[in-house]
């Protein structure tokens, strides 16, 4: 069974400009989660979805950040513009319906310069 | 509101070190806890977690943890580390549908 995968492993991006990333979850999960660590600190919650909606959005920083799951499968996080503060580790994790442990992605780590 | 302390950042041992890291939290319902740990170059994966029952946890690897109500903490132990341990590693709390509340994290470094 594959694991959770994350596109891109690592992206470096000048300030003012977009990114897009990506999560495919494990299949047949249907609680995706994304969550940032920025600096060492803590890692911070950012959202859930449930199949194709969300859950609970409570942990998004700003309006910058749109999160989108079509069709309740992979995910995408655009940043939009990126600012310095955004750059991090970006994780993805999943979870079957019904379960507690959830399945992290390697990370995708954002460089804003 | 909801959080994680872990007390050590860096930890450094030796191999055959006991290892103990700290974990307390703050959450007002029923409290699930974990411990996750990052090897280096690879994705977080889940050592243990308790949700009720027996307060002492054990995990992969030779991993334990112990839930102390009265404390709030949720320890994690090893009794002899080795090299093959040196991560990071984290200790949350489900804050609700199953939104995990990590604490800032603790650097293993064990020397052969």
């Amino acid at each position: 069974e594959a694991g959770v995968t994350q596109f891109p492993s690592h992206s470096v991006i000048e300030k003012g400009q977009t990114v897009t990333l990506r999560c495919d979850p494990i299949s047949g999960h249907d609680n995706l989660y994304w969550y940032r660590r920025v600096m060492g600190k803590e890692i911070k919650f950012l959202l859930h979805f449930v199949k194709e909606s969300k859950q609970d959005e409570s942990g998004m920083p700003n309006n910058r950040f749109l999160a989108e799951r079509t069709g309740g499968t992979y995910s995408t996080l655009k940043v939009q513009p990126a600012e310095l503060e955004d750059s991090g580790v970006y994780f993805c994790a999943s979870s079957r319906s019904g379960s507690t442990e959830a399945f992290f992605g390697q990370g995708t780590r954002l460089t804003v310069v | 509101a909801q959080s994680v302390s872990q007390h050590n950042h860096h930890v450094i041992l030796s191999e055959a070190a006991s290892l103990e890291l700290g974990c307390n939290y703050s959450y007002g319902g029923t409290v699930n806890l974990f411990w996750y740990v990052q090897y280096p170059g690879q994705h977080l994966q889940l050592l243990l977690k308790y949700f009720s029952g027996d307060p002492l946890v054990k995990g992969i690897k030779g991993f334990e943890a112990e839930f102390i109500k009265s404390k709030f903490s949720f320890n994690l132990r090893k009794p002899s580390v080795q090299w093959s341990d040196t991560a990071e590693y984290f200790c949350a709390v489900n804050g609700g549908y199953n939104k995990l509340i990590f604490g800032a994290g603790t650097r293993l470094a064990v020397h052969p």
